[in-house]
């Protein structure tokens, strides 16, 4: 079976400092991936997604980057946080666009 | 402008009691509509995906209807549990779009108290 990791679980980080979200899916190959920032009382934003190792395509300019080093491995980042940045970071997986994703337990990211 | 409105934006039901929440949508073309049940702090979770000639699904407790003609979908919970207490959430898959093209709704938060 396909299982979706994140981490870490909760993070909080002082304005400025840089960022590194690790996601990792096990159970399948080339599945689509995912990034999405969810704040207070809104719905999901979609980041970046990715169809293979080293293809970004990002949704909206922002304060920060994807990176696709492996198969099954997306990791967001940041060289310098904002406040603004805070929020609850899902990253999912799909077989293709029209199936169904399936979301990791998120990250709640906290910049004080 | 494609936009998916979800409606109540919460509710508070009490155990044992039914409830159906509501998705309308403007997305076009259309692809399909998922409902998803979110956890608080937790990751969404998948209860249905519907596509354009689907006009009911189930999945145990939960039924989800589509009406594509007026681009509405309802979500229907039966005999509602404690654990049913989540954020519902209605997505909707734009045809032939990019990756990215899936619009979320902000969600209806269900409390479902004793």
């Amino acid at each position: 079976s396909q299982t979706i990791h994140q981490w870490p679980a909760t993070l909080v980080q002082p304005v400025g400092s840089p960022l590194s979200l690790e996601c990792t899916v096990e159970g399948t190959s080339n599945p689509n991936l995912y990034w999405y920032r969810q704040a207070a009382g809104r719905g999901l934003q979609l980041l970046f997604y990715s169809v293979g190792i080293g293809q970004i395509s990002s949704e909206v300019p922002q304060n920060l980057s994807a990176s696709r080093p492996q198969d099954r491995q997306f990791i967001l980042s940041s060289k310098k946080l904002l406040l603004s940045d805070s929020g609850f970071y899902l990253c999912a997986w799909t077989y293709s666009k029209r199936a169904e994703q399936f979301f990791g337990p998120g990250t709640r990211l906290t910049v004080l | 402008k494609n936009q998916v409105e979800q409606s109540p934006q919460s509710l508070i039901i009490l155990e044992g009691k039914n409830c159906t929440l509501q998705c309308n949508y403007t997305v076009s073309p259309f692809s399909n509509l998922r409902w998803y049940k979110q956890d608080t702090g937790r990751g969404p979770v998948s209860l249905t995906i519907m596509t354009f000639s689907e006009n009911t699904k189930s999945n145990g407790r939960y039924t989800a209807t589509l009406d594509a003609d007026t681009k509405q979908s309802s979500l229907h919970i039966t005999a509602s549990q404690l654990s049913d207490s989540a954020s519902y959430i209605c997505v909707v898959s734009e045809y032939g779009g990019s990756q990215g093209n899936l619009i979320f709704g902000k969600g209806t938060k269900l409390s479902v108290k004793p």
